[in-house]
């Protein structure tokens, strides 16, 4: 079963922030999250593992709350380059190396 | 430069032939993934593997088909069974283990008509 994701879309202007939320029903080793702009390949932004460790990117933050199966992406001060559509990709213990992936977040930044 | 490389970027294939779709990595990645993506959703696993000559099933295997020769090489046939070919074709590899980060290809898209 895919997580869900929340919201659907978002519109900001240019250095407002915005929160995208990503959950799901089972229990999560990892949350993976990535953005894809229009016609391209998504591209990695950060992993968040159970257990707290995270990797990824400098400017974008993300948490793990791994009781609530819930994961968090935090867009501070955005930027146009921003724009795309946001996935969530999960991994369960027992899924070996596969990710499920969310439904996307269109994020819309305007100047 | 390391990287995913798939072809072509467009296909285009009149309904009940079968199509191949490329997809190579120079990362020295053990596993390989295809995903389906249709207009506005996420992404959906047809077929991953982790290893050479062997390969499993993911969520929407039903009309395509893989092999796993080398390790570089992951090609994805979709076959005339596929009801709904068009799409947007994406493979991906990672290493091995579960903190892996999937790096994706830039994708085929794939028109049927």
């Amino acid at each position: 079963q895919q997580p869900v994701q929340s919201p659907q879309a978002v519109i900001l202007r240019e250095g407002e922030d915005a929160v995208i939320n990503c959950s799901s029903s089972k229990a999560l080793y990892s949350v993976h999250w990535y953005r894809q702009k229009h016609g391209e390949a998504p591209v990695f932004l950060m992993i968040l593992l159970k257990g707290g460790e995270q990797k990824g990117h400098d400017k974008i933050s993300a948490s793990f709350n791994e009781k609530k199966q819930q994961s968090s992406l935090y867009l501070t001060a955005s930027q146009l380059s921003y724009s795309g559509t946001y996935f969530c990709g999960t991994r369960s213990g027992n899924a070996g190396n596969m990710l499920t992936f969310g439904g996307g977040t269109r994020l819309m930044v305007k100047p | 430069d390391g990287g995913i490389t798939q072809s072509p970027k467009y296909l285009f294939r009149k309904e009940g032939q079968n199509v191949t779709l490329s997809c190579e990595q120079n990362l020295n990645h053990d596993a390989m993934y295809w995903y389906r993506q249709d207009p506005g959703q996420g992404l959906r696993l047809i077929y991953y593997s982790q290893i050479v000559n062997d390969f499993q099933k993911g969520d929407i295997a039903e009309g395509y088909s893989v092999s796993r020769e080398k390790k570089e090489s992951f090609p994805l046939t979709v076959t005339s069974a596929q009801k709904n070919p068009t799409a947007f074709y994406l493979c991906a590899s990672s290493r091995s283990g579960a903190t892996g980060e999937q790096y994706f290809g830039p994708g085929t898209r794939l028109t049927v008509t």
